[in-house]
């Protein structure tokens, strides 16, 4: 079993629309990421949420806003989007409270193209 | 600002030789360094991690070294195999005072082993 899903992992879509990417974990964490991925390859957190609650909002536009209707699951909804979004977004989770970086599990990344 | 970054951004080996990745960073109040691979297609995967208070850390194959000296991370593999090739990121963990972990990443290297 997948223990970090996101759906769709492919997307292409028109400038201006509106999109979602979903992300659920199964593996009862309580602290939820996105991170995205830009042509160079390039790692940047976005949010994080910790039981519902952000806890994390990087310098994103507005037009990105996280939605965790439970612990397991944190979709990412973007309005208006931009030849700029382009890139792979990627969801995570990890345990509340725990140091050990190793308990941070990446999903397997959604490739958003707006044209 | 913080930033954590990568010497090399590409590394061609042979199989069966070492391969050394290395890595500097800038924030001297980091309390864990973690090391993750991303094969092609995939979310980036723990390979090892090290504190801030050991230089050495090894597990199967791969060996990190930490000199805080310097600010210098590194990511030795020993016995390079085609299935090492992937895109390899040092990252940053720091603990949130809300919860959980947000990590910083490098900018990559892309290892390629030769046959």
């Amino acid at each position: 079993d997948t223990a970090v899903s996101q759906t769709p992992k492919y997307l292409v879509t028109q400038m201006g629309n509106d999109k979602s990417i979903k992300c659920e974990q199964n593996l009862g964490h309580d602290t939820m990421y996105w991170y995205k991925q830009d042509s160079k390859k390039f790692l940047k957190i976005m949010f994080s949420y910790n039981n519902k609650e952000l806890i994390i909002n990087e310098t994103v536009p507005n037009r990105f806003s996280p939605k965790s209707p439970d612990k397991a699951h944190l979709n990412l909804h973007i309005n208006s989007l931009e030849l700029g979004d382009s890139a792979v977004y990627f969801c995570a989770s990890s345990q509340y409270r725990v140091p050990k970086p190793n308990t941070i599990y990446f999903g397997e990344g959604s490739w958003l193209t707006v044209v | 600002g913080e930033s954590v970054g990568l010497h090399l951004p590409t590394l061609s080996v042979q199989e069966g030789d070492n391969s050394i990745i290395n890595c500097a960073y800038s924030n001297s109040a980091s309390d864990y360094f973690i090391w993750y691979k991303q094969e092609s297609g995939k979310g980036p995967q723990f390979i090892i991690d090290i504190r801030s208070n050991m230089d050495k850390r090894q597990g199967q194959r791969v060996t990190v070294l930490l000199n805080k000296t310097v600010k210098h991370l590194s990511l030795q593999i020993a016995a390079t195999q085609p299935g090492d090739s992937a895109v390899y990121f040092c990252a940053e963990n720091s603990i949130l005072t809300g919860g959980g972990n947000k990590l910083t990443f490098g900018t990559g290297t892309q290892l390629k082993v030769e046959l």
